[in-house]
């Protein structure tokens, strides 16, 4: 699977709008971007993924650049509960693909 | 709570004594994935099982390490003679194969600390 980048730590007031950045210059054609979160004390939560399309659910939207070469996980009005490590992972789709790899992701901290 | 459990959610032991943790996936998930996570870092692949088969297995699965899916439900991960760099958050997710896809849904995690 494909290497991520990510910055270490964020900040986002209350109400205002994340944006996670995500680097992924090596990824293959095959692979899928996935955005996991972790909130403190608990297990990763899956959040949203994508191909090359912009994907958006209730929790988030995900921009992928055209290229595929990066992308970013926007939540539109983050709360503090939205206060994780949020974990960008790329990964294929093949028959025995099982694992995710994850890096260190970003620590969002969510203020008033 | 139809959600993955683990238990016990912590232990405490000391070094060289064997533990065992248990985990119980999503009902009709057939796939089951163990993690470890130390502090800082990201969970860390270590097996997987696809209903009771074991498909995959990290190198960080020592041989003191070893995992069971008996009847294809739940799954025990047993480490023996534990050593202090096994202290860590062991965490359990389970997922349904449906395609290509699959969320994997994570359990609460068993923090072990080995004194």
């Amino acid at each position: 699977d494909a290497k991520t980048t990510q910055p270490p730590s964020m900040d986002c007031a209350e109400g205002r709008a994340a944006n996670l950045p995500c680097n992924h210059s090596t990824i293959s054609g095959n692979e899928y971007v996935y955005w996991y979160r972790q909130i403190h004390s608990q297990g990763p939560q899956y959040i949203i993924h994508g191909l090359k399309n912009n994907e958006t659910n209730e929790m988030a939207s995900l921009i992928i650049t055209e290229d595929r070469k990066s992308s970013t996980l926007i939540l539109p009005h983050a709360t503090l509960r939205d206060t994780a490590v949020y974990y960008c992972i790329v990964r294929a789709h093949t028959g025995t693909a099982s694992k995710l790899t994850f890096g260190t992701g970003t620590r969002l901290q969510v203020t008033l | 709570d139809t959600g993955v459990s683990q238990d016990p959610r912590h232990k405490i032991t000391k070094r060289g004594q064997n533990v065992t943790f248990r985990c119980d996936p999503i009902s009709e998930h057939n796939r089951l994935y163990w993690y470890r996570q130390t502090l800082g870092q990201g969970p860390e692949f270590l097996t997987y099982f696809q209903n009771e088969a074991q498909l995959e297995k990290s190198r960080l699965l020592s041989d003191r390490f070893s995992a069971e899916r008996p009847k294809g439900s739940f799954s025990t991960l047993e480490i023996q003679r534990t050593e202090q760099g096994d202290s860590a958050m062991y965490l359990c997710a389970s997922s349904y194969r449906q395609g290509a896809y699959n969320e994997q849904f994570f359990g609460p995690g068993t923090r072990l600390t080995v004194l």
